[in-house]
């Protein structure tokens, strides 16, 4: 079951601006998180916010999350090259048993230099 | 540094073979779980391990099945491999105890099954 999605499903700009990325999911949840994937390789964890917090940083990155409308965006600023890559939103459900993450699909990130 | 590591990075293999991936962590977690990524379909769930000798179905589990021997070590059998199943694989762990976050992942096996 995908709770997470992501949108867009593919993102291209320019070195240096701005890149949003959101997350839309269905149900209540402990935390949610942003993970980043390299081309062929496998998952690097972002940043986590919890269901209490509305808005997160981490270097460049700023998450923010509505729990009322249950989504996510990530803020990528000043993005560089080496931003280029798919990046994925997890949720952590209350009700999952097993303490599964669900992912969705993904955004795939591509910073022209 | 926490690390998930993964048997091979590259796998071939031919239909009706049988396939071992095997993963390993070196954080002494509860939770591993191992996942495939299509194009377009994200990454799915296959089976998912909270324990020693403990394993849960995930959500395509079909033609799929799990060995959790030792608590750090969570490997996926491909019984008799078909060519739906070439796919990039990859294994995850997590803790359980006190705070529950972050999920940490191998670098993946991309199979190519023939």
């Amino acid at each position: 079951s995908q709770q997470g999605e992501e949108d867009p499903q593919a993102l291209s700009i320019q070195e240096g601006e701005n890149a949003t990325m959101n997350c839309s999911y269905k149900t209540s949840i402990n935390n949610l998180q942003w993970y980043r994937q390299n081309s062929g390789r496998g998952l690097v964890h972002l940043i986590l916010i919890r269901s209490n917090e509305r808005e997160k940083h981490s270097g460049r990155l700023r998450v923010t999350l509505d729990t009322s409308k249950k989504s996510s965006s990530l803020l990528i600023t000043a993005s560089r090259a080496a931003d280029t890559a798919s990046y994925f939103c997890a949720t952590d459900p209350t009700m999952e048993y097993g303490n599964k993450l669900v992912f969705g699909a993904g955004t795939i990130l591509r910073v022209k230099s | 540094d926490v690390k998930v590591t993964q048997s091979s990075r590259y796998l071939v293999k031919r239909t009706g073979e049988k396939v071992f991936l095997e993963c390993v962590q070196d954080m002494d977690h509860e939770n591993m779980f191992w996942y495939r990524q299509d194009p377009g379909l994200g990454l799915r769930l296959i089976y998912f391990s909270y324990d020693v000798k403990m394993k849960e179905k995930g959500d395509i589990p079909e033609g799929y099945s799990v060995s959790r021997e030792k608590k750090e070590r969570f490997s996926l059998i491909l019984e008799s491999a078909s060519t739906n199943q070439t796919s990039m694989y990859l294994c995850a762990s997590r803790r359980t105890s006190g705070r529950v976050d972050t999920q940490y992942f191998g670098p993946g096996t991309r199979l190519t099954v023939l």
